[in-house]
C-alpha cells in the first residue's frame, strides 16, 4: 500500500493570501492527484501532476489559482492562491498503488 | 459529468447485509467500478472494485449486472463502525490509470 501525509492537516487564512499544502508518499510513484472537496460534496479532481511536466488541469480549473509542484517522485505541493471564502474545502492527494488510488488525510482548510 | 447515481442516504440494522445500489447506465466498455467509503473528516478508504465480474475481499461484495449499468456493494454484516459515506466510481479511460469520477455517494448510518 501507499502511505500518504499531508501538511498542514487543518489551517485558517485569512483573504487574499496563499498557502501552499505538502503531500508526501512513503514510496516512488508516477502521477499524483489533488482533490477538492467543498463542505458537504463529493470529491472533485483538480489536476493530475506527473514528475518532470507540468501539471494537467481541469476544467474550472487553472494554474494561477491552484499552481502545483512535483520536484520528485514521493513529493508534491498545491498552493491555493488568492484565497476567497469559497475556497474553504477538503483539499486532498491522492496516489496510484496496487492498481488502486490510495488518498491522503487530506488539508482542511477555512479562509475568512 | 459524473456518470454514477446513488441514493442519498440509507439505514442497516447492526448485523445485518447492508445493500448499497449505484446506477452507471453510460459505463464504457474498459472502464471499472470503483467503491470507497470516507469516515467524517478523514480519507476516502478503498473498498473493492471490478470490471464485469461479481468481487469479494474481506471487507465487502460486488455484484455487477451482465450489461454493466448497475452495481450493488453488500456489506455482509454491518457494524456501527460501517457508518460513512459511500462513493461508487468509475473510473474514466482505460484500465487503471483513467481520472476517478466521483458521484454525490451514499450517507449509510448503521443502527444499533
Amino acid at each position: 500500500s501507499a502511505v500518504i501525509s499531508q501538511k498542514p492537516s487543518r489551517d485558517i487564512c485569512q483573504r487574499g493570501t496563499s498557502l501552499t499544502i505538502q503531500c508526501q508518499v512513503d514510496s516512488q510513484v508516477t502521477m499524483m492527484f489533488w482533490y477538492r472537496q467543498q463542505p458537504g460534496q463529493s470529491l472533485t479532481l483538480i489536476a493530475t501532476a506527473n514528475q518532470g511536466s507540468e501539471a494537467t488541469y481541469e476544467s474550472g480549473f487553472v494554474i494561477d489559482k491552484f499552481p502545483i509542484s512535483r520536484p520528485n517522485l514521493t513529493f508534491s505541493t498545491l498552493t491555493v492562491s488568492n484565497m476567497s471564502p469559497e475556497d474553504s474545502s477538503i483539499y486532498l492527494c491522492s496516489v496510484e498503488a496496487l492498481n488502486r488510488p490510495f488518498f491522503g488525510p487530506g488539508t482542511r482548510l477555512t479562509v475568512l | 459529468d459524473a456518470k454514477t447515481t446513488q441514493p442519498p442516504s440509507m439505514d442497516c440494522a447492526e448485523g445485518r447485509a447492508a445493500n448499497l445500489p449505484c446506477n452507471h447506465s453510460t459505463i464504457s466498455g474498459n472502464e471499472y467500478v470503483y467503491w470507497y467509503r470516507q469516515i467524517h473528516s478523514q480519507g476516502p478508504q478503498y473498498i473493492i472494485h471490478g470490471l464485469k465480474n461479481n468481487e469479494t475481499n474481506e471487507m465487502a461484495s460486488l455484484i455487477i449486472t451482465e450489461d454493466r449499468k448497475s452495481s450493488t456493494l453488500i456489506l455482509p454484516h454491518a457494524t456501527l463502525r460501517d457508518t460513512a459515506v459511500y462513493y461508487c466510481i468509475v473510473r474514466v479511460g482505460s484500465g487503471n490509470t483513467g481520472k476517478l469520477i466521483f458521484g454525490q455517494g451514499t450517507t449509510l448510518q448503521v443502527k444499533p
